[in-house]
């Protein structure tokens, strides 16, 4: 069974400043890896996802994610922040169990953005 | 708008009192997924369908019932509410779940 740990429950930071949310996770075969976003009274928006090849992930708002196979690693970047992404962020896995493409969250880190 | 839509967005009621949470899809998606969303526990998947009438148990799937008649809808049934389901609860939808899914705006039940 895959697993995922989000090492940060809140991190924050002051604006323009850069940023990294941490990701790891634990599989025995091939996964796929999304992070998505979660504003105050929303539901969750995918930002970005690494489905294979480059492992540098663009998404949006600016958000990028790097695939470390060897660590284990999704981290999650951006070079410069704005108040405008202060959220929760969700990193999550999915792979194939039993004929059915399962998708595990992780407990989220919520990113704080100071004035 | 490709979306997903809950109704209720709140929903406040007594132990025991059978509800319904509803949801919609307008993506002609094949997979459709309930979760709830716990403070400090993350995302937590109770029920998802691959197609109609295809449907299977997640990790915390007691005092939950779905049904999936229809490709779009993929109500949540919970028959005998007890305080400890009160939560958040999300819809949500996909093509398959390499792709991605999309969110409900949520449902946040109180079971007094």
């Amino acid at each position: 069974a895959q697993s995922v740990t989000q090492l940060d429950s809140q991190v924050p930071v002051f604006e323009e400043a850069p940023v990294e949310l941490r990701c790891n996770y634990s599989s025995s075969v091939s996964v796929y890896l999304f992070w998505y976003v979660q504003y105050p009274n929303q539901g969750l928006q995918l930002l970005l996802k690494y489905l294979s090849g480059s492992t540098l992930v663009k998404g949006i708002n600016g958000f990028e994610a790097e695939f470390n196979k060897s660590q284990t690693s999704f981290h999650l970047r951006k070079p410069s922040v704005h108040i405008s992404d202060t959220a929760e962020y969700f990193c999550a896995v999915s792979l194939w169990d039993g004929g059915y493409q399962k998708v595990t969250f992780g407990t989220g880190t919520k990113l704080q953005v100071i004035p | 708008e490709a979306q997903v839509t809950q109704n209720p967005r709140y929903l406040i009621t007594v132990t025991g009192k059978k509800l319904t949470v509803t949801c919609s899809q307008n993506m002609n998606h094949e997979y459709m997924s309930w979760y709830r969303q716990d403070p400090g526990l993350g995302l937590r998947q109770i029920y998802y369908s691959m197609n109609v009438e295809v449907t299977d148990k997640g990790d915390v799937p007691e005092g939950y019932k779905v049904s999936r008649k229809e490709k779009r809808n993929f109500p949540l049934i919970l028959e005998s509410p007890s305080p400890n389901q009160t939560s958040l609860y999300f819809c949500a939808s996909s093509r398959t779940g390499i792709y991605g899914y999309t969110f409900g705006s949520g449902t946040r039940l109180t079971v007094v």
